[in-house]
C-alpha cells in the first residue's frame, strides 16, 4: 500500500541551529513533492516545491532535497528561529493529476 | 484579496442532522478540494473538482457530497451527520487541473463537532 511517513515525534531544536525533517514514501512515483507549513488553528501554507528531476531547492533559510532512489525528501530550516515553530507537511503529487497526498506532518519547536 | 473563505468557523451538530460547509475562493482557480484533518491521520481528501461542473471522489468520500455550480463556490454537504465526521475541514484551491505543479491554497478551516 502507499505510504507517506513523517516523524510523529516533535523536533525540539535550539534557536540558531538547523532543523532537518524527513519525508519517506513507498509505492509512489511522484512527479513533484511539496512542503507546507501549518500553524495551530490555521490551514496549511505552501513553502517549497521540488520536481522529480531536481536534487535540491532553496528559498531563503529553507532547503529541500529529493532523492527518488531512496524515496525520501529532506527539509532543512537553517538558523532556526522561534517563529519557525509549526507543523510541516510533505505532499506528493503524481503525474497526470493535481491531487496531493499528504504526510501526517512533523512538529518543530524552536527553543529560544 | 481574501483568498479562500470558509463558513462556519465552527459548528456543533446533532447526529442525523444535515449540514453544508461553505467554501468560496476569489482567485478564479480551476480546481478546488475538500480535506478533513484528524489527529494522527493527517489531511485526507474527501472530494475534489477540477473545473466548474465536474466533481470527483477522493480518499474518504462516504457520507459527503459536493457540487460545483460555478468557479468560486464549492460547498460540502453532510446529508446525515455521524460522530465519526467530527473533524476539522479544510477547503483548498489550485490554479491547474492538468497535473502541472501548481500549489494549493487553503482556507482557515471549519471545526465540526457531531454529537
Amino acid at each position: 500500500s502507499q505510504k507517506i511517513e513523517q516523524n510523529s515525534e516533535a523536533l525540539n531544536i535550539q534557536e540558531g541551529k538547523t532543523a532537518t525533517l524527513t519525508c519517506n514514501y513507498t509505492n509512489y512515483s511522484p512527479a513533484y513533492l511539496q512542503w507546507y507549513r501549518q500553524d495551530p488553528g490555521r490551514g496549511p501554507v505552501f513553502l517549497l516545491l521540488i520536481r522529480e528531476n531536481e536534487k535540491e531547492k532553496r528559498k531563503e533559510r529553507l532547503k529541500v532535497t529529493f532523492d527518488t532512489t531512496l524515496k525520501q525528501s529532506l527539509f532543512h530550516i537553517t538558523a532556526s528561529q522561534p517563529a519557525d515553530s509549526a507543523t510541516y507537511l510533505c505532499a506528493l503529487q503524481p503525474y497526470g493529476n493535481n491531487r496531493l497526498a499528504f504526510g501526517k506532518g512533523n512538529q518543530v519547536v524552536v527553543i529560544p | 484579496i481574501a483568498g479562500i473563505t470558509q463558513a462556519p468557523t465552527s459548528q456543533i451538530l446533532a447526529a442525523g442532522r444535515r449540514m453544508t460547509l461553505r467554501c468560496t475562493q476569489d482567485m478564479r482557480h480551476n480546481a478546488m478540494y475538500w480535506y478533513r484533518q484528524d489527529l494522527g491521520l493527517g489531511l485526507r481528501l474527501i472530494h475534489y473538482s477540477n473545473t466548474a461542473g465536474t466533481t470527483g471522489k477522493g480518499e474518504v468520500p462516504d457520507g459527503y457530497s459536493v457540487s460545483r455550480a460555478n468557479t468560486d463556490d464549492f460547498p460540502l454537504t453532510l446529508a446525515s451527520a455521524v460522530p465519526s465526521q467530527t473533524s476539522v475541514y479544510f477547503c483548498a484551491s489550485s490554479d491547474s487541473a492538468s497535473g502541472s505543479p501548481e500549489t494549493q491554497y487553503f482556507g482557515p478551516g471549519t471545526r465540526l463537532l457531531v454529537l
